[in-house]
């Protein structure tokens, strides 16, 4: 079955430390994107992925670092410096563009907690 | 820039009863607009999208949406409640002819069923 697949499901991270967030989708889909959920906050954009080997910040990018090297894969690290990254984080994939009214395809999520 | 308003963080409706999830946007240009649906610790599920053509769309588990220019709207509605309905609800937004920065979300609607 094609689609996104996030892990882990459930993340703990101490602080200081970095961790990282995969992402793998097998639909082919060019564009891919990770998106922060916070309660009563909606979802806000981290880091977007237009192309292998090209990325773009977000309105939320200060924090995070991503890479794609394949263009099934977009993984997501959050680093020591993101001071409160307890959150529910979301991978998503598009055909094209979604300024070409192409919707985004979602993973399950990673939950990911400070300790 | 766009944006998106969902009035009212919770809607309660008893079983039955209609369904109405009110979103509003700003755009600067003629939007592509979507409704997604998330059940709890899930990734996020698209009901339904307006891009171009017929303004009232209709999409899956009985959802419609009309799209009103003149009132920059696409409300959410569906005539008779179900329990499995409960679950958040966002609408969001992208500008025709943008780029590849991914969709602008409001903040989500928590529908509630009473029995």
């Amino acid at each position: 079955d094609g689609g996104i697949t996030q892990s882990p499901k459930y993340l703990f991270r101490k602080e200081g430390q970095n961790v990282t967030l995969s992402c793998e989708q097998n639909l082919n889909h060019d564009a891919m994107y990770w998106y922060r959920q916070d309660p009563g906050q909606g979802l806000r954009l981290i880091y977007y992925s237009q192309i292998v080997n090209d990325f773009q910040k977000g309105d939320i990018a200060e924090g995070y670092s991503v890479s794609r090297e394949k263009k099934e894969s977009f993984p997501l690290t959050v680093t020591s410096a993101q001071k409160n990254p307890t959150a529910f984080y979301l991978c998503a994939s598009s055909i094209d563009q979604v300024g070409r009214g192409t919707e985004a395809f979602f993973g399950q999520g990673t939950r990911l907690t400070v300790v | 820039a766009q944006s998106v308003t969902q009035l009212g963080s919770h809607v309660s409706v008893s079983e039955g009863a209609l369904v109405l999830l009110r979103c509003n946007y700003s755009s600067s240009v003629p939007p592509y607009l979507f409704w997604y649906v998330q059940y709890p610790n899930q990734g996020l599920q698209l009901l339904l999208k307006y891009t171009t053509g017929a303004t009232l769309v209709k999409g899956i588990n009985g959802f419609e949406a009309e799209f009103k220019k003149s009132e920059t709207s696409f409300h959410l509605t569906k005539p008779s409640a179900h329990m499995s309905d409960a679950a958040e609800y966002f609408c969001a937004v992208s500008e025709s002819g943008g780029g590849a920065d991914g969709l602008t979300f409001g903040k989500g609607t928590h529908l509630i069923i009473q029995p």
